[in-house]
């Protein structure tokens, strides 16, 4: 059965420029959940989605937003680039209370 | 304060040791509590999940909850060079499928 899967595995932005990172969740897991990984935070919850709607939100700018499509696959958005949205981005796909984390997408910002 | 406190380490033992890996937390909503293993470079993978107060076991690890304590355990036996990783011990309250409050990891590394 394969994982979840996050695309592309690193990137490299300028400070102004938008990214758009991408998320497939094990199949069959309709709830998809996004955080942001760094040294000085730790892991933080961004949102999560659950059939296309956002369920939940945690506390980042509205510069951060996502969606979910009817397969389930969500794409996280960030725009407007700054140099502290350097991390690593990862996706988690849950069917139940379990949550099932992607190898993460690297973001660097310059 | 931070809802969850976990001791950073780094932690440094010698293969075969017992490893004791401890987290605290203030909110008493949290119902479900996880340990993550997370590899450099990696994803957290998922070790252990648990919902009511004491011991659950699987292979070498055991996890403990104490919510009177609020107080979370993860015992490693026989480690080995093989489980050096961050571990991060996470939890949520019953309202939330999803929403994870994780802990701010602590570094282990098992000697040969």
């Amino acid at each position: 059965k394969a994982g979840v899967t996050q695309t592309p595995r690193y990137l490299i932005k300028t400070r102004g420029q938008q990214v758009t990172l991408s998320c497939s969740p094990i199949s069959g897991h309709r709830s998809v959940s996004w955080y942001q990984q760094t040294p000085g935070q730790g892991l933080q919850f961004l949102f999560e989605y659950f059939s296309e709607t956002q369920r939940n939100k945690g506390n980042f700018p509205g510069r951060f937003s996502g969606r979910q499509f009817s397969n389930s696959r969500s794409e996280m958005n960030v725009s407007t680039l700054e140099l502290g949205d350097s991390a690593l981005y990862l996706c988690a796909s849950s069917l139940g209370r379990e949550a099932f984390f992607g190898q993460g997408t690297r973001l660097t910002v310059v | 304060q931070k809802e969850v406190e976990q001791d950073p380490g780094p932690l440094s033992v010698p293969e075969g040791a017992i490893v004791s890996l401890n987290c605290t937390y203030s909110n008493s909503a949290f119902q479900y509590f996880m340990w993550y293993r997370q590899y450099s470079r990696k994803g957290p993978e998922l070790l252990m999940y648990t919902y009511s107060s004491g011991n659950k076991e699987d292979g070498r690890f055991t996890a403990q909850v104490d919510k009177s304590s609020k107080y979370i355990s993860l015992f490693i036996r026989d480690s080995q060079p093989s489980d050096s990783a961050t571990y991060l011990c996470a939890m949520k309250d019953s309202s939330s499928a999803s929403k994870i409050i994780f802990g701010s990891g602590t570094r282990l590394s098992i000697r040969p």
